[in-house]
């Protein structure tokens, strides 16, 4: 089975721009999650996406936002760009049991100008 | 979700077990106990996890208290490839909680030498 996708896998940007994430979960999963890592604040949570509702929102201001579409592929979109918004970003599927672990993808690693 | 502490780094000579602790004093009788590990640069990697008993599976084993409030994660017989870091988690499940969140800490850089 193949794992989770993320493209792209590495992007430049300047401040100012918005950029667009994807990711494609492993088949079968409904529940798609992203998270922020940077060295600063270490890995953090965004949201996550079932059946296209965003179902928990971490503490990120609105710039961030994300959809889920109906073949589970997710998007995570950044407007206006900051430096700070730098890092690597993540997502992870999963099933829907109780105790049903996330699948970690690559990462897209962003970096902003 | 309950809030974890682990030691920040760890060394371990290479074939021998690689003990990584993990306190969770403040844990709920309805938190699983999560491993995952991250090698440089990439996704974490998801290891094992539990809620009362102890677990095994081919990378690992879980051990648990009987009061829940820590645990250990074992490698039997660490390699190079185990360098990473080691995060501890503790999560309601998904039903109970309403959906997915890992909240990580700062983990344990486990350091395999030979």
């Amino acid at each position: 089975k193949a794992g989770v996708t993320q493209t792209p896998r590495y992007l430049i940007k300047t401040r100012g721009q918005q950029v667009t994430l994807s990711c494609s979960p492993i088949s079968g999963h409904r529940s798609v999650s992203w998270y922020q890592q940077t060295p600063g604040q270490g890995l953090q949570f965004l949201f996550e996406y079932f059946s296209e509702t965003q179902r928990n929102k971490g503490n990120f201001p609105g710039r961030f936002s994300g959809r889920q579409f109906s073949n589970s592929r997710s998007e995570m979109n950044v407007s206006t760009l900051e430096l700070g918004d730098s890092a690597l970003y993540l997502c992870a599927s999963s099933l829907e049991g109780d105790a049903d672990t996330q699948y970690f993808g690559p990462g897209t690693r962003l970096t902003v100008l | 979700d309950a809030k974890t502490t682990q030691p920040p780094s760890m060394d371990c000579a290479e074939g021998r077990a690689a003990n990584l602790p993990c306190n969770h004093s403040t844990i709920s009788g309805n938190e699983y106990v999560y491993w995952y590990r991250q090698i440089h640069s990439q996704g974490p990697q998801y290891i094992i996890h539990g809620l009362k008993n102890n677990e095994t599976n081919e990378m690992a084993s879980l051990i648990i208290t009987e009061d829940r409030k820590s645990s250990t994660l074992i490698l039997p017989h660490a390699t190079l490839r185990d360098t990473a870091v080691y995060y501890c988690i503790v999560r309601v499940g998904v039903l109970t909680g309403g959906g997915n969140k890992l909240t990580f800490g700062t983990g344990t850089q486990l350091k395999v030498e030979l």
